[in-house]
């Protein structure tokens, strides 16, 4: 399958500062990169959809300003937690999808970013 | 929006067993549905997928099967080992290109 990369692996940050997430697709172009939180033994909770160089799709109840995204690039979409908080401690991962992969329909997940806010 | 179940929630398999973990869906339009395996502390991982105008697919140990009429489409894991122990989520495309996820199944493969 194809390869999604995301960085950092672990991060602990102070509360109210800032995180920034990268997720990069590296071995094809993702058109739509897609951002998941999941709470431990838990689903996949979809917080926004990106396309590349257009704003960024939110689910309902996600702060826009708190959990800013951008797709810059179409191996590249990072996630920035603003003013983290204590309950903003997650997973997150990131998917991506591009339509040179067997249709538009396959996402391949990055490794995930264990985010702890102290 | 699409709503997808998937049952039972935990589903213990004495190794060399099948498993079977079966998902329902909604939205009669969803065309696309993949199975994701996800172990503890890493990524989901795409195991198998299915398209709606075929009615099963296998790879090797798994296999999926696709009812549209009753809108349900199930894995089936056979010869279990235990390393195919670990979450599985089910998934169908919404019309908005999106994938709705199911809540996952753990399945524990005994040795």
């Amino acid at each position: 399958g194809a390869v999604v990369s995301q960085h950092p692996s672990r991060v602990i940050c102070k509360s109210g500062t800032s995180v920034k997430i990268e997720c990069r697709s590296l071995d094809f172009q993702a058109t739509t990169m897609f951002w998941y939180r999941q709470f431990p033994k838990k689903s996949l909770m979809l917080m926004a959809t990106s396309n590349e160089g257009s704003k960024a799709t939110y689910e309902q109840g996600v702060e826009k300003d708190k959990f800013l995204i951008n797709h810059a690039s179409l191996t590249l979409s990072t996630l920035t937690v603003t003013s983290a908080h204590p309950e903003d401690s997650s997973f997150y991962i990131c998917s991506a999808r591009g339509s040179e992969r067997g249709g538009v329909y396959e996402q391949y997940f990055g490794p995930g970013t264990r985010l702890t806010v102290t | 929006g699409e709503n997808v179940e998937q049952h039972p929630s935990t589903l213990s398999v004495q190794e060399g067993d099948s498993a079977v973990i079966k998902c329902t869906y909604s939205d009669s339009a969803s065309n696309y549905f993949p199975w994701y395996k996800q172990e503890l502390g890493k990524r989901p991982q795409l195991i198998i997928d299915i398209r709606s105008n075929v009615g099963e697919k296998k790879d090797q140990r798994i296999a999926v099967t696709l009812n549209k009429t009753a809108k349900h489409f199930s894995l089936h894991i056979t010869e279990t080992q235990p390393e195919d122990s670990a979450v599985y989520f089910c998934a169908a495309k919404e019309g908005n290109n999106r994938l709705a996820f199911g809540k996952g199944n753990q399945v524990v493969v005994i040795p």
